[in-house]
């Protein structure tokens, strides 16, 4: 069973860039796509992107211009970096997987809370 | 981009009721050529990982209790528990994973509690 660890700073200055990574364990983390994912306290779940194992990303258009989803196979993880952060971008961040893109997150991580705050 | 609704906001159920949840895509989410719907439920419960319950809009996920069915086809989805119990307290979302962008868009989400 793949299992997923989001790891960072949980608070963040505004305006500074967020950085977070993801530990994939129980499994490769070649030929899946992997997802992060945020929910911004007492609101929905947004997509903000995803990086396949061979670098092709795509990102959420609204989040896409402060977006870098990056990869490094040799160790099995994954990370986000998100740029000119505000207080908006307050939220418990997830990050998941999808064996393709056509497919459904099944598998996630628990969540790791980020707070922006001076 | 395709808008996920889900209704209602919040519900409240007795224990061993039915629960029912509905979310509405803005366009279909049918793929004519293999007939399948790219529509998913999760179940969020706080300081655990999201669970994937349902995809392809009724398959039931392995170790999901068959208390919990996902039917409807097309932009009409609807999460069924049939006789709700304690451990189903939970916030519930749909998510479409068919057109893009962006690639995954999910409802508002559903906060399910006991009555």
């Amino acid at each position: 069973q793949v299992r997923l660890q989001e790891s960072g700073p949980g608070l963040v200055k505004p305006s500074e860039s967020l950085s977070l990574t993801c530990t994939v364990s129980g499994g490769s983390i070649s030929n899946s796509y992997w997802s992060w994912i945020r929910q911004p306290l007492g609101k929905g779940l947004e997509w903000i992107g995803f990086i396949y194992y061979n670098g092709i990303t795509n990102y959420n258009p609204s989040l896409k211009s402060r977006v870098t989803i990056s990869i490094d196979t040799s160790n099995n993880q994954f990370s986000l970096r998100l740029g000119s952060v505000t207080a908006a971008d307050t939220a418990v961040y997830y990050c998941a997987r999808s064996p393709t893109k056509w497919e459904p997150l099944y598998n996630w991580g628990q969540g790791t809370l980020v707070t922006v705050s001076s | 981009d395709i808008v996920m609704t889900q209704s209602p906001d919040s519900l409240a159920v007795s224990l061993g009721e039915r629960a029912t949840i509905n979310c509405k895509s803005s366009q279909s989410v049918l793929y004519s050529s293999n007939n399948k719907n790219y529509l998913a439920w999760y179940q969020l419960k706080p300081g655990q990982p999201p669970k994937l319950l349902i995809s392809w809009a009724s398959t039931r996920e392995s170790g999901v209790p068959d208390r919990f069915t996902g039917s409807g086809s097309g932009t009409d989805f609807t999460l069924t528990i049939s006789s709700l119990q304690a451990e189903d307290v939970a916030l519930y979302y749909c998510q479409q994973y068919y057109d893009n962008p962006p690639w995954y868009t999910f409802g508002q989400g559903t906060k399910l509690e006991i009555k």
